[in-house]
């Protein structure tokens, strides 16, 4: 099955500070989503990269998907308490299955 | 548009009894997929339905748990005879066809006392 490695585990960062979340699959990926679940709630799509190379922003958040598809990256500018949450990554596996990643719990100090 | 709707929000149920979890997709969107989400766990796959059939339910327990899609009404997630190893949070997400954007609903809090 596919496994989707998240990192880091948890952020704790300042306000105004960039930071990084990456994901990294154990098979090529074939399609690649960014989620961001509020504590409590439910999750709320952020983007969708499925093409090598591919590079999309929203915001001040931008996600990358490596050349090779295995790997990809979550990177946000200036951070926001409203930034607060957990990020999921998430791909499609080989059948019906849909896979998340460990997660990562990032949190903003005003 | 509305989103995806789930209810109920939250659930309490004693050890033995029935969880009848609900799910509505977003108009226009015939796929639906149900997830879990156990305490301090990512959320794992259970289960994904088209109108009226079961695509894959290679997530889903072997017992106790089951899901429909009929052709009119919502989603359902029925788990019989609880346990306190069911709470969990259980969401489920629709998509207007497979392999495309799923769209989550709020989750329904499962609480087995």
């Amino acid at each position: 099955s596919q496994e989707l490695e998240q990192s880091p585990q948890s952020l704790i960062v300042q306000e105004g500070k960039n930071l990084t979340i990456n994901c990294t699959s154990s098979k090529t990926l074939y399609g690649l989503y960014w989620y961001k679940q509020k504590y409590g709630e439910g999750l709320i799509f952020l983007m969708m990269l499925q093409k090598g190379g591919e590079e999309k922003s929203h915001e001040k958040i931008t996600a990358k998907l490596d050349e090779k598809k295995q790997q990809s990256s979550l990177h946000i500018t200036a951070s926001q308490p409203s930034h607060a949450g957990i990020y999921l990554c998430g791909a499609s596996g080989p059948g019906n299955q849909f896979y998340f990643g460990t997660g990562t719990s990032l949190t903003v100090i005003p | 548009n509305a989103g995806v709707m789930q209810n109920p929000r939250h659930l309490v149920r004693r050890r033995g009894q029935e969880a009848r979890l609900r799910c509505s997709p977003m108009k226009g969107h015939s796929h639906v997929y149900w997830y879990r989400q156990l305490p301090e766990e990512g959320l794992k796959f259970m289960v994904y339905l088209q109108k009226e059939n079961i695509i894959d339910e290679s997530g889903m327990p072997k017992e106790r748990f089951s899901a429909e899609f009929p052709k009119e009404g919502p989603s359902i997630l029925r788990i019989q005879q609880v346990v306190r190893g069911d709470s969990a949070a259980y969401f489920c997400a629709s998509s207007p066809t497979g392999r495309e954007t799923q769209y989550f609903g709020p989750g329904t809090r499962l609480l087995v006392l």
